[in-house]
C-alpha cells in the first residue's frame, strides 16, 4: 500500500525556519517525481515545489522561490522541504505527493494526512 | 504561469442529479490536466488525469472531457459521498475549487 507520512510542522515566528519531512513507502520512491502542495486555512490548493526522480529538475512556486528548498534522500525514501524566512502567509497544511505516473511531476497522488505549519508571532 | 478559471465556485445539487464543473485554461494541454476531490480534513484525491482518464477505483459516474481550452468534470448521478470540493489542475496551477453542497 502506498503511504506518505508528513511531519515537522509547528508554530514558528515570522522570519523563522522549519524543515518538513515526508517518509514514503509502498512504491519505488526513487522512480517517482515528488512534490509539496499546501493549503492555507479555508483556501484552495497551491503547488509549492517539485523534484523529478533523478533530481535533474527542480521547480518552485514564485511565492517561495529563494526561501524554500526541496530535497530528497532516495536511500531513506524521504522528501524534505527546508523553509526559511517564513511569512504569515506561509501558514498552511503542507502535503507531499508523488507523481501518478512516474519520474516527472505532472499529476499529484496524495497519500498522507499533511503537516500543519503556523507562522505567527 | 498557467491560469485556470474554475466555475462555479459553489454548486447546490440533489442526490441523483447530473452536475458539471468547468475549468478554462490559458494553455489547455490535455496531457497535463487533472481533477481532484477533497473532503476535509483529508488530502485531495486524484479522480481524473490526462483530462479524461479515470483513476483506478473511481466510480464510472465521474467523467472528464475537453473542448479546446475548456475542461469539464461531469458526475452523471450524484451520490451522497460525492458532496465535496473539486479542483482542476494543470501542471503547477490549481483552479480555485468548486464546493458541491447538498440542496
Amino acid at each position: 500500500e502506498v503511504q506518505m507520512v508528513e511531519s515537522g510542522g509547528a508554530l514558528v515566528q515570522p522570519g523563522g525556519s522549519l524543515r518538513l519531512s515526508c517518509v514514503a513507502s509502498g512504491f519505488s520512491f526513487s522512480s517517482y517525481g515528488m512534490a509539496w502542495v499546501r493549503q492555507a486555512p479555508g483556501k484552495g490548493l497551491e503547488w509549492v515545489a517539485a523534484f523529478s526522480s533523478s533530481g535533474g529538475s527542480i521547480y518552485y512556486a514564485d511565492s517561495v522561490k529563494g526561501r524554500f528548498t526541496i530535497s530528497r534522500d532516495n536511500s531513506k525514501n524521504t522528501l524534505y522541504l527546508q523553509m526559511s524566512s517564513l511569512r504569515v502567509e506561509d501558514t498552511a497544511i503542507y502535503y507531499c505527493a508523488k507523481d501518478r505516473l512516474g519520474p516527472t511531476m505532472v499529476f499529484f497522488d496524495f497519500r498522507g494526512q499533511g503537516t500543519r505549519v503556523i507562522v505567527s508571532s | 504561469d498557467i491560469q485556470l478559471t474554475q466555475s462555479p465556485s459553489f454548486l447546490s445539487a440533489s442526490v441523483g442529479d447530473r452536475v458539471t464543473i468547468t475549468c478554462r485554461s490559458s494553455q489547455g494541454i490535455s496531457s497535463y490536466f487533472a481533477w481532484y476531490q477533497q473532503k476535509p480534513p483529508k488530502a485531495p484525491k486524484l479522480l481524473i488525469y490526462g483530462a479524461s482518464t479515470l483513476e483506478s477505483g473511481v466510480p464510472s459516474r465521474f467523467s472528464g472531457s475537453v473542448s479546446g481550452t475548456e475542461f469539464t468534470l461531469t458526475i452523471s448521478s450524484l451520490q451522497p459521498e460525492d458532496f465535496a470540493t473539486y479542483y482542476c489542475q494543470e501542471l503547477g496551477s490549481f483552479g480555485q475549487g468548486t464546493k458541491l453542497e447538498i440542496k
